[in-house]
């Protein structure tokens, strides 16, 4: 078990550059989920899959996110047109069905 | 839908003393209960849990919950804290029939004092 992993750590960008992060979910979790943090917020949900399919996303995702997790195992996260308002910590995490969720280390956008 | 409220943003304590941090919650549906931890710069840990049975939960690191049905709490407590424990501490709650996501609170900074 080698832990939920997220790449990169860190990103910034300028405002109305796409990004695209990736989280690679522990190996036998079926369900991984997406979360947003701000300075001083616990996190916020976003959206998540179980395999390969998107079953809940959040009113926060706004048209301009889109995840994917093509193949039931990693997921990525893209942001078109990034605005200052999309500055935060992107979490993922993973589970085994609905068993403990298990959370990577995050990626820390900064869009100046 | 539910929410999850921590009363206190920051609480500082000396090393050795016992510290609780409150939890209180709001649904309509049963929930499960967890706490996280969060260091600097890292993702979220999980402490302990409450899913059925006992209302008194024990966790890593020492730590315990009371599940409290008809106050709608779930208070974390601790003996004894340590200047390791240190660090964000986050309630949740996650409907018992749904996809499970979890509605964090806004987080509890415990910082340990010598």
């Amino acid at each position: 078990d080698t832990g939920v992993s997220q790449n990169p750590r860190h990103k910034i960008t300028k405002r109305g550059q796409n990004v695209t992060f990736r989280c690679d979910p522990i190996s036998e979790h079926n369900r991984l989920y997406w979360y947003r943090q701000t300075l001083g917020q616990g996190p916020e949900f976003l959206t998540y899959f179980q395999n390969e399919a998107q079953l809940e996303k959040s009113r926060l995702l706004s048209d301009r996110f889109s995840a994917e997790r093509p193949k039931g195992s990693f997921s990525t996260l893209e942001i078109q047109r990034t605005e200052q308002g999309d500055s935060a910590m992107y979490l993922c995490a993973s589970s085994f069905a609905v068993d403990t969720q298990y959370f990577g280390p995050g990626t820390r956008l900064t869009v100046l | 839908a539910q929410s999850v409220t921590q009363l206190d943003s920051q609480v500082p304590v000396f090393e050795e003393a016992p510290v609780e941090l409150r939890c209180n919650y709001s649904s309509s549906v049963s929930v499960y209960l967890f706490w996280y931890v969060q260091y600097p710069n890292q993702g979220l840990q999980l402490l302990l849990k409450y899913l059925s049975g006992s209302t008194l939960v024990k966790g890593i690191n020492g730590f315990e919950a009371e599940f409290n049905k008809s106050q709608t709490s779930f208070h974390l407590r601790k003996p004894s804290v340590h200047i390791s424990d240190t660090a964000e501490y986050f309630c949740a709650v996650s409907m018992t029939g749904g996809g499970n996501k979890l509605t964090f609170g806004t987080g509890t900074q415990l910082k340990v004092e010598l």
